[in-house]
């Protein structure tokens, strides 16, 4: 089935400083991803839709100059928390879809953020 | 746009017994149900999914049914086991459109 790889799996950063997140998805293209923000007991965020080659989407509320997404290649969306503070500690997770499987998005790993 | 209950938050169960995990969506144009599995620090996995041209689907213990009329489906897992305890979401989708996921079930299994 497809394969979403995240990197990294856990991060710990000074306030201030800006940290970046890997989604590749391994054995297809995928021309969508989508980041989410889940916090502790709760459901999954959407943040993005990142988009292969132009514009991510952002969901009301999420600051785009706080989460650039790029989504250069067909393989690879990421997000970059800048200028970090405690309150962007989180659980950062990507998924995507292999449109030739008949089924659901599969996710990464998840990146465990920890700003201090 | 879609909006996903989902009903308990929490669920308490000795193992052996069945659980049994409720969602209702309002979107009568969505057509794909997936569930998903959540281990505690881990990705979410695809357990189950239902499309809107059937009523029922059953993997092992698993089964998914779906009420279109009521808008409506549910996670049943028979003879539950440890291994079972986790956080399962449902999602509802129209096409390939991105799923709305419920707040999540807290499934705890008692040995």
């Amino acid at each position: 089935g497809a394969v979403v790889s995240q990197h990294p799996s856990r991060v710990i950063c000074k306030s201030g400083t800006s940290v970046k997140i890997e989604c590749r998805s391994l054995d297809f293209q995928a021309t969508t991803m989508f980041w989410y923000r889940q916090f502790p007991k709760q459901s999954l965020m959407l943040m993005a839709t990142s988009n292969e080659g132009s514009k991510a989407t952002y969901e009301q509320g999420v600051e785009k100059d706080k989460f650039l997404i790029n989504h250069a290649s067909l393989t690879l969306s990421t997000l970059t928390v800048t200028s970090a503070h405690p309150e962007d500690s989180s659980f950062y997770i990507c998924s995507a879809r292999d449109l030739k499987e008949n089924h659901g998005y599969t996710f990464g790993s998840g990146t465990r953020l920890t700003v201090v | 746009g879609e909006n996903v209950e989902q009903h308990p938050s929490t669920l308490s169960v000795q193992e052996g017994d069945s659980a049994v995990i409720k969602c209702t969506y309002s979107d009568s144009a969505s057509n794909y149900f997936p569930w998903y599995k959540q281990e505690l620090g881990k990705r979410p996995q695809l357990i189950i999914d239902i499309r809107s041209n059937v009523g029922e689907k059953k993997d092992q213990r698993i089964a998914v049914t779906l009420n279109k009329t009521a808008k409506h489906f549910s996670l049943h897992i028979t003879e539950t086991q440890p291994e079972d305890s986790a956080v399962y979401f449902c999602a509802a989708s129209r096409g390939s459109y991105i799923p709305t996921f419920g707040r999540g079930t807290s499934l705890i299994v008692h040995p």
